[in-house]
């Protein structure tokens, strides 16, 4: 079956890039939108976008200025930069793979998150 | 943006309680609607999509219904393993919304 794994820096700087990786193992990448979303502490869920196996996106609109999702199928892996980053922008980090080919049947595998703190 | 609200923000139930949290959102959204369990420190768990659709392997007890702007969730015989935040969440249009949460406390 399908895991999700996410990695990357755990810290990063005002005004830097945050970057994330999503592996995915026990499965095939095509036919599905891989996406991230984000929870600050102790609020709920927030969308950041989703990468389709063709390489096509879509970002939410409140960040599509500083994000970039990307996709490389070859390794079976998804990937997050977000510039610019600021307090606001600590979070745990989630990636999830929509169940079937399109995102109306809601995201049935997430990774286990990984906590991103904005700090000097 | 489809904004999703949830009520109630929290609830304390018993054990055999019959649950239902309920979502709303700000436009149609016909049945576009799915529910996540998501317990502390955890990553959310796929319940119920398409509003009513139970997800592969979760019990029976939990239950969706509704369409259009108005939908529930309801967990028939509530289970000690079953303290969590109930997340909805809109999949009619991007971007994804999810409601506020319904902290369920036992």
């Amino acid at each position: 079956q399908v895991q999700l794994q996410e990695s990357g820096p755990g810290l990063v700087k005002p005004s830097e890039t945050l970057s994330l990786t999503c592996t995915m193992s026990g499965g095939f990448i095509s036919n599905h939108y891989w996406t991230w979303i984000r929870q600050p502490p102790g609020r709920g869920l927030e969308y950041i976008g989703y990468v389709f196996h063709s390489g096509s996106t879509d970002y939410s609109p409140s960040l599509k200025s500083r994000v970039t999702i990307s996709i490389d199928t070859s390794k079976n892996q998804f990937s997050l930069k977000l510039s610019a980053v600021t307090a606001a922008d600590t979070a745990v980090y989630y990636c999830a793979k929509s169940l079937r080919r399109q995102l109306d049947d809601g995201l049935d595998v997430w990774g286990q998150g990984t906590t991103v703190t904005v700090s000097s | 943006d489809i904004q999703m609200t949830q009520s109630p923000s929290s609830l304390s139930a018993s054990v055999g309680d019959r649950v239902t949290i309920t979502c709303r959102a700000s436009q149609t959204i016909r049945m576009y609607l799915n529910w996540y369990q998501q317990k502390p420190g955890r990553a959310p768990k796929f319940l119920i999509y398409t509003a009513s659709t139970l997800q592969s392997g979760v019990p029976s007890r939990f239950s969706g219904s509704g369409s259009g702007t108005d939908f529930t969730l309801t967990i028939s015989s509530l289970q000690p393993e079953d303290f969590a935040t109930y997340f909805c969440q809109q999949s009619y249009s991007t971007p994804l919304t999810f409601g506020g949460g319904t902290k369920v406390e036992i």
